[in-house]
């Protein structure tokens, strides 16, 4: 099973919005509604920014968004702040034989 | 509060064994299944397989079929990870993380596992 594809870098300036893709296949993203983005900061452990593609868990801001179209799975982050700057990783549920696959991960730079 | 904590660092020689542990607590431990989630040195997340804390099933990722043992200890909340026969891309850290629908909740803080000579 290949990891979800995201882009490496992604980059915007305070208060601005920006868009984290992470496509995946048929049997993976396209299947289920089970995608899910993590936010890592350096030496920290992920922390769960949205699941089932569009939910947000209670405590995470408004400003973070999660969608889906075909293969293709999106994270938006609006109203950029400085304290976004960190890795994104997609994990998308992938049939009971596979179980998980997550995305290579995307670094957030806030200029 | 719900939290997950990690057994500490490992340093292990190739073709050993390591086990991790991860102890749950603020939640009912058999409410919930844990997935082990491991990350190399400045690379990304890797999921390695699951555990039901209710019954004890497991699911494993493919590549580590055959070398990766999963239980739980309810009477202490406690899932453990066993990884054998050791090499140096095993390095990594090694995280658990509380497995709810669509997403992994609450994590540990993550167990640094290094396989060198």
């Amino acid at each position: 099973q290949s990891a979800l594809t995201q882009p490496a870098s992604v980059s915007g300036s305070p208060g601005q919005s920006i868009t984290i893709s992470c496509t995946g296949t048929s049997s993976d993203v396209g299947s289920y509604n089970l995608v899910s983005w993590y936010q890592q900061h350096p030496g920290k452990a992920p922390k769960l920014m949205i699941y089932g593609v569009t939910k947000r868990p209670s405590g995470i801001s408004y400003r973070f968004s999660g969608s889906k179209s075909g293969n293709t799975a999106s994270l938006t982050i609006s109203g950029l702040q400085a304290e976004d700057e960190a890795d994104y990783y997609c994990c998308s549920f992938a049939g009971r034989s596979t179980s998980y696959v997550f995305g290579t991960g995307t670094r957030v730079t806030v200029l | 509060q719900v939290q997950l904590v990690q057994s500490g660092a490992e340093v292990k020689k190739p073709g050993a064994s390591v086990k991790v542990s991860c102890k749950a607590s603020g939640y009912t431990f058999s409410t919930y299944g844990i997935s082990w989630v491991r990350q190399a040195p400045g690379q990304g997340l890797e999921w390695m397989g699951w555990i039901s804390a209710y019954n004890g099933n497991t699911n494993f990722a493919q590549k580590f079929q055959g070398r990766l043992t999963m239980t739980t200890d309810t009477s202490s909340s406690t899932a453990y990870m066993d990884l054998r026969t050791l090499r140096s891309d095993d390095t990594a850290l090694y995280f658990c993380a509380r497995h709810e629908t669509g997403g992994f909740d609450i994590w540990g803080q993550g167990t640094m596992v290094t396989v060198s000579s």
